[in-house]
């Protein structure tokens, strides 16, 4: 299997900051990365699909980037919804993997 | 509007089984692969298993291999997970997924249900 390890594993932040949250897979995986939010008792959200694309109607301060096995999740001006947990998740195989994930709490 | 409402979970002694369904609604259900998920309270997401839009060529986590089997019926437009011989550590809320392109096994999951709860105690 793919092992996906995110970084940080917390990452304390204040509204209008810039994060970053990093994910390395143990293979190559091309693009075939995707990001979650999920904010505590609800389903995941899809946020960016094939490592940099964004899903419709999510905000524009959220990018993704990377291929092979770096990727990076970026949140340009943290707004106060963004605070949740957030997941890495490869699908170059048929047995998709997630990240530990990264909670985002307010500084 | 796409909308996955899962039903089965509850609590069931080890060994037991238990089959877990996802009505889909919203949506060309025929067309999309699916998929089962799990998360244990407070812990991470855990992919279970996934089935094509042509129910050809499934898999599985190996963790469940061998005791779980997902399947789909496009008349009622339902996801199905049978759960056999289960385990302890099965205990999660239990998620369906829809992968976002069309006719495709794998993608990002774009629409999620609710989930359900499968606790496995003695």
């Amino acid at each position: 299997d793919v092992q996906m390890t995110q970084s940080p594993s917390t990452l304390s932040a204040s509204v209008g900051d810039r994060v970053t949250i990093t994910c390395r897979a143990s293979h190559h995986i091309y693009s075939w990365l995707a990001w979650y939010q999920q904010r505590p008792g609800k389903a995941p959200k899809l946020l960016i699909y094939r490592a940099s694309s964004l899903m419709s109607g999510v905000p524009s301060r959220f990018s993704g980037s990377g291929s092979g096995t770096e990727f990076t999740l970026t949140i340009s001006s943290l707004q106060p919804d963004d605070f949740a947990t957030y997941y890495c998740q490869q699908y170059n195989t048929a047995s998709v993997t997630f990240g530990q994930g990264t909670k985002v709490e307010i500084k | 509007e796409v909308q996955l409402v899962e039903s089965g979970g509850g609590w069931v002694q080890p060994g037991r089984s238990l089959r877990l369904s996802c009505a889909a609604s919203g949506f060309t259900f025929d067309n999309f692969g699916m998929h089962w998920l799990r998360q244990i309270p407070g812990k991470g997401l855990e992919w279970v298993a996934g089935i094509p839009w042509n129910s050809y060529s499934v898999n599985y986590a190996d963790s469940v291999k061998g005791r779980f089997t997902i399947s789909r019926d496009s008349a009622n437009k339902t996801l199905y997970l049978q759960m056999n011989n289960l385990k302890v550590e099965d205990t999660a809320f239990y998620y369906c997924a829809k992968v976002r392109a069309e006719l495709d096994l794998i993608d990002g999951f774009d629409f999620w249900g609710q989930g359900t709860m499968v606790t496995v105690s003695s």
